[in-house]
């Protein structure tokens, strides 16, 4: 069966410095990947998403960027850190002909 | 554009009343939408899909293509029923590389009262 993998659980990091978020898809190949960024009242932001190895697309311009190193593999990073990148951050993968995403358990940010 | 609009952030019922948390759509093309359930310290995991037609946990789900609804019912409500709901709709997006993604709306957290 697939399974999904996101770390760290939370995570908290100074202002200024690098962050590196991973996830992994187990159980399956060619997966379509999303990051994705969770806040209360303002519901799920498609943050980037990935087609394949080394494609990337972003949705929203940000301090963030993400790679995919490898078909199965979802990096979410920055140089910097700001204040406002504090947040709910959700790993998801999809089947690349659509349907339903399944989740990671997610990891919370706090830039201080 | 697509967007997925739940106008309640928050619905709360007492245990055994009927539920029905509001999810309205608007797309051009025939859509494929989701309901999403995240409880308490859990992921974000699917409730239902409206080509199931399935019910799941009691929830139904039927898609109304007049009214451009997809509203969430439990005749019954339980305790357990306490999470937050996201609707969600399936789309191609053709720009950048393509792929199928998911539209959400912003959520509704359903407190069910003992």
């Amino acid at each position: 069966s697939q399974t999904i993998h996101q770390w760290p659980a939370t995570l908290v990091q100074p202002v200024g410095s690098p962050l590196s978020l991973e996830c992994t898809v187990e159980g399956t190949s060619n997966p379509n990947l999303y990051w994705y960024r969770q806040a209360a009242g303002r519901g799920l932001q498609l943050l980037f998403y990935s087609v394949g190895i080394g494609q990337i697309s972003s949705e929203v311009p940000q301090n963030l960027s993400a790679s995919r190193p490898q078909d199965r593999q979802f990096i979410l990073s920055s140089k910097k850190l700001l204040l406002s990148d504090s947040g709910f951050y959700l790993c998801a993968w999809s089947a690349n002909t659509g349907g339903s995403y399944t989740f990671g358990s997610g990891t919370r940010l706090t830039v201080v | 554009a697509q967007r997925v609009t739940q106008p309640e952030k928050l619905l709360s019922v007492f245990k055994g009343a009927p539920v029905e948390l509001k999810c309205n759509y608007s797309y051009s093309g025939s859509p494929e939408l989701f309901w999403y359930v995240q409880y308490s310290r859990q992921r974000l995991q699917l409730l239902l899909r409206h080509i199931s037609r399935e019910s799941i946990k009691g929830f139904t789900a039927d898609l109304n293509k007049g009214e451009t609804s997809f509203h969430l019912k439990k005749p019954f409500a339980q305790e357990e029923d306490s999470a937050m709901y996201y609707c969600a709709l399936s789309f191609y997006a053709y720009s950048g590389a393509g792929s199928y993604q998911l539209t959400f709306g912003k959520g509704t957290k359903l407190s069910v009262i003992p």
